[in-house]
Order: C-alpha cells, then sequence, then structure tokens
C-alpha cells in the first residue's frame, strides 16, 4: 500500500536560515510520481514540483530544492535563506501509477514558521 | 484567468440538512477530484471524476455525493448522513486522467455545523 510520512509535524527557524522537510514514502510500484504542495494561510494548495520515479536528478529552483533517493525512498525538499513569505504548511504527495486506488496520497504535512 | 473556483468561502449546515459544495475550472481539465482536510491532518481523497457523467469513490466517500454533468462543474453534497462534516473542504483538477497527473487546487470551503 501507498503511504506517505513526513516526520516532522512543526519546524520554526529564524529567517535567512536554510531548512529541509523530509518526505519518506513507501510503494510497491516501480513507477510514480511525487509531489510537493505549499499551503499557506489562506487554505489553497499550491503545486510546487512533480518528480517521476524514474528521474532521480535533484532539482534546483530559486531558493527551492529537492533530493530525491530511491535507495532510502525519500524526497526531501529544503529551503535555502528563509523568508518569512516562506511560512506555510508543506505537503508531500505519492501517485502510483500501475497499482492502488487512490490517486494521490497525501502526507499529514510539516508546518514552517520562518520568525523575522 | 484560468483556474479553480469553490463556493462558498464559509457554509454553515443546520443537524439533518443537506449542504452541496460548488467546484468551478475553466481549465479545460478532464479529471476532477474533491478532498476533506481536518485539522493537523493531510487530504483524503472523498470522490474523483476521470470523465463527464462517471466518478469513483475515494478512501472517505461515506455520507457524501457527488454528480459530474459538465466538463466543468463537479459539486459535492454533504448530506445528513455525514455525521462529523466540519472540515476543509478542497476541489481539485487535473488534466492527465491517468495516474501520476499534476492536481491544481481551488481556494476551498470551509463548512461549520452549527
Amino acid at each position: 500500500a501507498q503511504k506517505v510520512t513526513q516526520a516532522q509535524t512543526e519546524i520554526s527557524v529564524v529567517e535567512k536560515e536554510d531548512v529541509t522537510l523530509d518526505c519518506v514514502y513507501e510503494t510497491r510500484d516501480t513507477t510514480y510520481y511525487l509531489f510537493w504542495y505549499k499551503q499557506p494561510p489562506s487554505g489553497e494548495l499550491v503545486f510546487l514540483i512533480r518528480r517521476n520515479s524514474f528521474d532521480e536528478q535533484n532539482e534546483i529552483s530559486g531558493r527551492y530544492s529537492w533530493n530525491f533517493q530511491k535507495s532510502t525512498s525519500s524526497f526531501n525538499f529544503t529551503i535555502t535563506a528563509s523568508q518569512v513569505v516562506d511560512s506555510a504548511v508543506y505537503f508531500c504527495a505519492l501517485s502510483e501509477v500501475g497499482t492502488g486506488n487512490t490517486p494521490l496520497v497525501f502526507g499529514k504535512g510539516t508546518r514552517l514558521s520562518v520568525i523575522a | 484567468d484560468g483556474g479553480i473556483t469553490q463556493s462558498p468561502k464559509y457554509l454553515f449546515r443546520k443537524e439533518g440538512q443537506n449542504v452541496t459544495l460548488s467546484c468551478e475550472q475553466n481549465l479545460n481539465h478532464d479529471a476532477m477530484y474533491w478532498y476533506r482536510q481536518d485539522p493537523g491532518q493531510g487530504l483524503r481523497l472523498i470522490y474523483y471524476s476521470q470523465i463527464v457523467n462517471d466518478f469513483q469513490k475515494g478512501d472517505i466517500a461515506e455520507g457524501y455525493s457527488v454528480s459530474r454533468e459538465k466538463k466543468e462543474s463537479f459539486p459535492l453534497t454533504v448530506t445528513s448522513a455525514q455525521k462529523n462534516p466540519t472540515a476543509f473542504y478542497l476541489c481539485a483538477s487535473s488534466i492527465e486522467t491517468s495516474r501520476g497527473g499534476t492536481q491544481y487546487f481551488g481556494p476551498g470551503t470551509r463548512l461549520l455545523v452549527l
């Protein structure tokens, strides 16, 4: 069965610090997709990134970077030089292509607070 | 602008009452989804639809019903059978009907029981 674990419930950092949000997943599929979403206080989920299981290249987008390691079933998200606007709940999610009844399974989220 | 709209933003339900949450998208997406979010929890899938006039139950469909008569619209009815409906409800859509498609979300509806 597919499962996503975000062990960090809440993280607080001071502005300009780097912070890494952890995501560990479980799946029996060989083909799957991983996602990160941001949920600011307004409530709407904002899509950040999608990676497929065959692409283990790390990705960088501005201050955001993602580290995908199949060997440890992890897809971690790092924010460099954090800003107050980064304060939000961040969700990691998994979609199995071949099996599983649910199109997308979410972790319980990590609440990030960036303090000025 | 293209996007997903949900209405109302806040909805109050009395005991024994059915209420309907609206979700509309103008992205020309085929697939649409409804999720429920409880405080401190992730999102749980209620129903999803990959094509007009067809939909499937998600993990927590009991007490809810949906319809998909138009591609743009996927309303969710919270029936009186749903005993604990207080939650934040999010609608999403994706252009791909196959698994793995990126889902884009609306602003959500917060449902409260009076």
